[in-house]
């Protein structure tokens, strides 16, 4: 059984860029949900992914956009990187649009905006 | 409005102490709470959930719908147990969408 795992570990962007991260779920999940955690912050909410429907948003403006493919796989896609933008960003698997017990987290993927 | 708060950034603690990590939330709704782990250059993984009730490496956790708190707690800290740990609150059903305390540091010191 394959964790989720999240590419790149790390990424270095401009200001104004645009970027895409991307998360493969656990095996058998078909659910995906996207945090962003700042330094020294608890991850805060983006969206959720359930059988490649959004599921599930906070308060993240349009620029921050997501998408899930049939192998249950997601990107998350963000448009006109501010420097607020630079985070760790987590990407959680789990089984049928299940609530926060069943969450699987990735590793992880760390963008810097300069 | 929804929020979870952990008062404290960093709880030291020697080794066989006790160890209470707080967490207090506002929410309206019916909560659903969580407590998340992550050791070092591990990933973020759940270590208990209210509805449960169980004890997980010896932790437990009550919620106080009164208090509106949901604080973990362990009798004896062991030095593995040095983590950073984070309280969660489930606002929607079906979902996973959690918000977050900001997290405490445990460390547990021989």
């Amino acid at each position: 059984e394959t964790g989720v795992t999240q590419s790149p570990t790390h990424l270095i962007k401009t200001r104004g860029q645009q970027v895409t991260l991307r998360c493969s779920s656990q095996s058998g999940h078909n659910t995906v949900s996207w945090y962003q955690q700042a330094l020294g912050q608890g991850p805060q909410f983006i969206f959720q992914y359930y059988r490649e429907e959004e599921n599930g948003r906070g308060n993240f403006p349009p620029r921050f956009s997501g998408l899930q493919f049939p192998n249950y796989s997601s990107e998350l896609n963000v448009n006109a990187l501010e420097l607020d933008d630079s985070a760790l960003y987590l990407c959680a698997s789990s089984s049928g649009g299940a609530g926060g017990e069943k969450l699987f987290f990735g590793s992880g993927t760390q963008l810097s905006v300069l | 409005a929804q929020r979870v708060t952990q008062p404290e950034k960093l709880l030291s603690v020697f080794k066989g102490a006790p160890v209470e990590l707080k967490c207090n939330y506002s929410y309206s709704g019916s909560p659903e709470l969580f407590w998340y782990v992550q050791y070092s250059r591990q990933r973020l993984q759940l270590l208990l959930r209210h509805i449960s009730r169980e004890s997980i490496k010896g932790f437990t956790a009550d919620l106080n719908k009164g208090e509106t708190s949901f604080h973990l707690k362990k009798p004896f800290a062991q030095e593995e147990d040095s983590a950073m740990y984070y309280c969660a609150l489930q606002v929607a059903s079906n979902t996973g969408k959690l918000i977050f305390g900001q997290g405490t540091t445990l460390q547990v010191k021989p």
